[in-house]
C-alpha cells in the first residue's frame, strides 16, 4: 500500500500569516496516463470532507487563491498564504493513483 | 446541485449485515464511478471501496474485502454497500462520495456493538 507521511499534525497560525502542509508518498503517484492524482481535503468540525485540489495543483471551484498546491513523483505541498478563521480544520491529503487509495493522517489547523 | 445522500446506518451486533443507500441527484449518476470512504470516531479518513460506472468493476480495501459489496442501481440514482459479517471495527461513519471526490453526502453512524 503507499504510505501518505503528512506533517505536521497540527499547525496554530495567526489570521494573515502563512501556512505550509507537506504529504510524502511510498511510491510515485504518477500514473499509467501520465497524470497525479493527489488531492487536499479540508475537514470542517462537524462537517464532511471538502476537497480543495486535485491533480497536484488544480484549485476546485469557489476555492480562493490563497490555497496552492505543488509538488511532483512522491512530494507534495499545500500552502495558504494569508489564513483566515474560515480555514480551520482537518488537511487530508489523498492518493488517487495506486488501490488502495490512501490518506494522509491528516494535518490540524487552529488559528491562533 | 449535487446532492448524496447517505441512510441506512444504525445501531448492529457484530456478525450481523447491514446495507446502507446513497441516494444521488443533481449529475449524471451513470457517468461517474462511486466509491465509500469512513471515518472511524476521532480518526482519519479510510477508503473503503470504489464501483466503476456500470458495477462491472469493483475494488474494496483488504480488511473488507469477502464482507462488504458496493453495488448501484444507475437507473435509481443510487449507490449501495452491503455490510456483512460486521466486526468492531467496522464502527465509523461512512461517506458516499464521487469518486473523484469533489461531492461527498453528510455521512451515516455504522456502530457495531453487542
Amino acid at each position: 500500500d503507499v504510505v501518505m507521511t503528512q506533517t505536521p499534525v497540527s499547525l496554530s497560525v495567526a489570521i494573515g500569516q502563512p501556512a505550509s502542509i507537506s504529504c510524502k508518498s511510498s511510491q510515485s503517484l504518477v500514473g499509467t496516463s501520465g497524470k497525479t492524482y493527489l488531492n487536499w481535503l479540508l475537514q470542517r468540525p462537524g462537517q464532511s470532507p471538502k476537497r480543495l485540489i486535485y491533480l497536484v495543483s488544480k484549485l476546485d471551484s469557489g476555492i480562493p487563491d490563497r490555497f496552492s498546491g505543488s509538488g511532483s513523483e512522491t512530494d507534495f505541498t499545500l500552502k495558504i498564504s494569508r489564513v483566515e478563521a474560515d480555514d480551520l480544520g482537518v488537511y487530508y491529503c489523498l492518493q488517487g493513483t495506486h488501490f488502495p487509495l490512501t490518506f494522509g493522517s491528516g494535518t490540524k489547523l487552529e488559528i491562533k | 446541485e449535487v446532492q448524496l445522500v447517505e441512510s441506512g446506518g444504525v445501531l448492529v451486533q457484530p456478525g450481523r449485515s447491514m446495507k446502507l443507500s446513497c441516494a444521488a441527484s443533481g449529475f449524471t449518476f451513470s457517468s461517474f464511478p462511486m466509491a465509500w470512504v469512513r471515518q472511524a470516531p476521532t480518526k482519519g479518513l479510510e477508503w473503503v471501496a470504489t464501483i466503476s460506472t456500470s458495477g462491472g468493476s469493483t475494488y474494496y480495501r483488504d480488511s473488507v474485502k469477502g464482507r462488504f459489496t458496493i453495488s448501484r442501481d444507475n437507473a435509481k440514482s443510487t449507490l449501495y454497500l452491503q455490510m456483512d459479517s460486521l466486526r468492531s471495527e467496522d464502527t465509523a461513519t461512512y461517506y458516499c462520495t464521487k469518486y473523484t471526490f469533489d461531492y461527498w453526502g453528510q455521512g451515516v453512524m455504522v456502530t457495531v456493538s453487542s
